[in-house]
Parts: structure tokens; sequence; C-alpha cells
């Protein structure tokens, strides 16, 4: 029983270069979470899926992109990295009002 | 809307008591949470507390609810340096299987 896996654990960029961090989880949760933190500023919502075949916006989700691949995997992508988007990328996974995390990726756009 | 504030540093000395504080605005908050953020890794849950309890303890950890005044603090008690992390207060809404609303964290340094 892994919890929540992320790949990759490290990733430096170009800006402009597109990407997708890769989310999974092994403990049957519907609702999955992508969250970005940044240093002084807590960790911020960029999105959600409440369940298999839905998603909705956080609070910042511009200049991303999510796939809710089936219960078990949702993945996160940069289209066209840019310096704002150099941040720790935490993913997680709940049922009702357990939210579980992954290990993170820390993603750095040069 | 919902807000969680914390103060964003506290240092302690070994074999203290720590007290973390937190703040939320949510009246309708059903789970209270505390996580914890050691450097590098990433967050893991501590302890939560359901709204219709004032006090929760686990071992050295205490939890406090004052519903009133809508403020929540952890009691780490006989800190030691491992416990030397960022803390994270959070609350959801009451219909749950909704995203958390985290605090900035508080960042709690153990001094030897």
């Amino acid at each position: 029983n892994a919890g929540v896996t992320q790949t990759p654990k490290f990733q430096v960029l170009k800006t402009g270069q597109s990407m997708t961090l890769q989310c999974a989880q092994d403990m049957n949760h519907n609702s999955m979470y992508w969250y970005r933190q940044d240093p002084g500023m807590g960790l911020r919502l960029i999105y959600y899926s409440a369940s298999e075949g839905t998603t909705d916006k956080g609070e910042v989700p511009n200049g991303y992109n999510v796939s809710r691949l089936n219960k078990r995997e949702f993945s996160l992508r940069l289209e066209s990295a840019a310096p704002s988007q150099t941040s720790v990328y935490f993913c997680a996974s709940g049922d009702k009002y357990e939210q579980y995390f992954g290990p993170g990726t820390r993603l750095t756009v040069t | 809307g919902e807000d969680v504030e914390q103060s964003l540093f506290l240092s302690v000395r070994e074999g203290d008591s720590s007290v973390i504080n937190c703040t939320y605005t949510d009246s309708s908050s059903t789970y209270l949470y505390w996580y914890k953020q050691e450097p590098g890794a990433g967050l893991q849950l501590l302890t939560y507390i359901f709204s219709n309890m004032d006090m929760k303890q686990d071992q050295r950890l205490t939890v406090l609810l004052n519903k009133k005044d809508k403020h929540l603090s952890l009691r780490i008690a006989d800190t030691q340096t491992g416990d030397s992390a960022i803390y994270f207060c959070a609350e959801i809404h009451p219909s749950g299987n909704t995203p958390l609303v985290f605090g900035k964290g508080t960042r709690l340094s153990v001094i030897a």
C-alpha cells in the first residue's frame, strides 16, 4: 500500500516547455487534488476532481490543465511553462473528511 | 469566505511545551486538521478534531477547539528536535469531499 505517489520528484524546464506531472493513489479514494506550495504562501489549490470524470478549478488554475484518467490517476499538465510556475507541487487524495498527500514534485522553470 | 490564519514562526527549547495557534472563519466547518511538513517532505496528517469536541489528546499532542472564538490550538508536550517542522492548520466544508483550506503554516524551531 504505497498511498499517494508522484513522479517525477524533481524537474527542471526551460520557459515554454511542456510537461505532465503524474499522481496515483491506491486507497480507492474518490477525490484527488493538486496544490502548489510557495514560500510564504502556504498551499494553494490548482485543480481538484471530486470523482472520476469530473474536474474543477481551484484558486490558481491559470497555466495548468488536468486529467482524471481513472479513479487511481490524476495528472497535471503545464502546456507552456513559465518561471512563475517554479514551485513544489503536491497531489492529494481523500474520501469525505480525510486527505493524504504525496511526497511532492519540485519544479524549476528557467 | 473561508480563511485560516496562523502565526508564521515559533521557537521553543527542547523539553518545553509548544503551542501553535490557528483561527478560522467558517463557523460551519465540520473537521479541523493539523498537518506536519518536515523539510523536503510532503504533508503528514498529524491529527484532526470533529467540531462537536472541545479537546482531543493523542500521546504528546493535545488539540483544543474553541468554537465560539473559532480558535484551534495544537500543544506538543516535551518538544523534541524531531518536532522541528512546519505545522499547517486546515478546515473543510461541512459537505466533505471538498478541498481543505489551509493556513500558511507555522515554522516550529526547537533549540537544543
